[in-house]
């Protein structure tokens, strides 16, 4: 089993809509998850972190995360066709000390 | 400075040449990494740099030789590539390895 599994997509949703994108990982000691955004052609950018289980909120992106299912999500709201992109989810501080990104979600936004 | 910088932005290399790669920040961070990128892919970690000492090698191939002169700067040299080594060649930055990452614009390198 893959250390950190993104749902595969691509997903596409309505300008407006809101959109889920989700990550599950299989090291309980995973202490720390990131959402990384990327655009074709360029690096990833660090747009959520979060250490917590529950909610963490920053402008129209939500980050949740659920540690006794091992689960990660990111929710943006208001979703605008500059939000396409490929989005990473990415665990860090497990037992065996894996540095590890999921294989991305392709999320377009239609206006 | 927020910054992780990388050059140069594009290298085409032919299999017998010899080139380097630079990445540098300025925010005080004390872990930097090389990460591979192809297309449609995650980026794959190669190397770890913890304190200026290489923590993590992800079994990379010889070819490829790491170097961090000091706490700001890495280097990733290359001798001998192959076609398919031509990727995104990411560096990046954190306070300390289990945190968050920041990642440089990427060098773009071709080898012929």
């Amino acid at each position: 089993q893959k250390e950190v599994e993104q749902n595969s997509g691509p997903l596409s949703v309505p300008e407006g809509a809101i959109a889920s994108l989700n990550c599950t990982y299989s090291d309980r000691g995973s202490q720390s998850f990131f959402w990384y955004r990327q655009y074709s052609g360029k690096s990833p950018e660090l747009i959520m972190s979060i250490y917590s289980n529950g909610d963490k909120e920053d402008g129209r992106f939500t980050a949740q995360l659920n540690k006794a299912s091992q689960y990660v999500s990111l929710l943006i709201r208001d979703s605008q066709p500059s939000d396409s992109a490929t989005y990473l989810c990415r665990s860090s501080g497990g037992s065996n000390y894996k540095l590890t990104f999921g294989k991305g979600t392709l999320l377009t936004v239609n206006p | 400075d927020t910054e992780v910088t990388q050059t140069p932005k594009h290298l085409v290399m032919g299999m017998t040449n010899k080139k380097s790669l630079k990445c540098e920040q300025h925010m005080g961070h004390r872990a930097m990494y090389w990460y591979k990128q192809k297309a449609k892919k995650p980026p794959e970690l190669m190397f770890v740099y913890s304190y200026e000492k290489l923590s993590i090698n992800e079994s990379v191939p010889s070819r490829f030789s790491p170097e961090c002169p000091n706490s700001s700067l890495l280097n990733l040299h290359l001798h001998a590539l192959q076609p398919e080594d031509s990727a995104l060649y990411l560096c990046a930055s954190s306070h300390l390895t289990k945190g968050e990452q920041f990642f440089g614009p990427g060098t773009r390198l071709t080898v012929l």
